[in-house]
C-alpha cells in the first residue's frame, strides 16, 4: 500500500527567509501534485510533476521531482505572510485505478 | 469552466441520525472522488468512481456509508447511521486523466458536525 508522507507537519519560519518541504512515497508513482488549503477553504492546485527531474515554478513557490528517490520537494523562497497555508503533496497511481493519495500535509506559518 | 459543485456546505446532525451530500463535478469529468478530512489531517480517500461505476471503495466504511454516481455525472455520499467519529469535511474532486497534464479539482467541501 502506498505511503506519502511529508516533512516537518509543522514549520514557522520569519518573512523573507527560505525553506523545503519534503514529500516521500514508498510506491512507483505516475504523477505527483502539489495542493494549497487555507484554514476552512478547499484544496487548490498548485503543481502537477509528471516526470523525473520535473521542477516547476509559480512565484516564490517550486516544486521539484525526483522518482527515483521516490522525494517531491517544495521550496519556499524569501517567504511572505500570504504564504500561510497548508500544503498537502498527492500521489496518483494509474495501476490502481488513478488512486490519489495525500500526505498528512505540513501546515506552514510564515510570520512578520 | 465551473468548478465542482457540493451541498450542503454545513450540516450538524445528532448521531445515529442519516445524511446525505451531494456533488455535481465539471463537466466532461469522468473520475469522481469523494475524500474525508479530519481537521488537522490529510484527506482520506472513500470511494473512486470512472464514469458509473466504482474503481476503489476500499477504505469506505460500508456498514454505514455508500456512495452512487448516477448516469456517470453527479454523486451522491450517504451516511447512515452517523457516528460521532465522521465529524469531518467531506470533499468532492473530479478528474480527467485522460488529458496531459490535469489533476483533480475539488469542491469547496461539506462540514459535517455530529452531536
Amino acid at each position: 500500500e502506498l505511503k506519502v508522507e511529508q516533512n516537518p507537519l509543522f514549520l514557522s519560519m520569519q518573512e523573507g527567509k527560505n525553506y523545503t518541504i519534503y514529500c516521500n512515497y514508498s510506491t512507483t508513482s505516475d504523477r505527483l501534485y502539489w495542493y494549497r488549503q487555507d484554514p476552512g477553504k478547499s484544496l487548490e492546485s498548485l503543481f502537477v510533476l509528471l516526470s523525473n527531474g520535473a521542477v516547476k515554478q509559480e512565484g516564490r513557490l517550486m516544486a521539484s521531482l525526483d522518482t527515483k528517490a521516490r522525494l517531491s520537494t517544495l521550496h519556499i523562497t524569501a517567504a511572505v505572510h500570504d504564504l500561510s497555508a497548508t500544503y498537502f503533496c498527492a500521489v496518483l497511481q494509474e495501476t490502481s485505478g488513478s488512486r490519489l493519495t495525500f500526505g498528512e500535509g505540513t501546515q506552514l506559518t510564515v510570520n512578520p | 469552466e465551473a468548478g465542482v459543485a457540493q451541498s450542503p456546505r454545513y450540516k450538524i446532525i445528532e448521531k445515529r441520525q442519516s445524511v446525505a451530500f451531494w456533488c455535481n463535478p465539471i463537466s466532461g469529468h469522468a473520475t469522481l472522488y469523494w475524500y474525508q478530512q479530519i481537521l488537522g489531517q490529510g484527506p482520506k480517500l472513500l470511494i473512486q468512481f470512472q464514469n458509473n461505476g466504482v474503481v476503489d471503495d476500499s477504505q469506505l466504511p460500508k456498514d454505514r456509508f455508500s456512495a452512487e454516481r448516477l448516469k456517470g455525472v453527479d454523486s451522491t455520499l450517504k451516511i447512515q447511521p452517523a457516528k460521532l467519529e465522521d465529524s469531518a469535511v467531506y470533499l468532492c474532486a473530479s478528474s480527467s486523466y485522460r488529458a496531459w497534464g490535469t489533476e483533480a479539482f475539488f469542491g469547496q467541501g461539506t462540514r459535517l458536525t455530529v452531536v
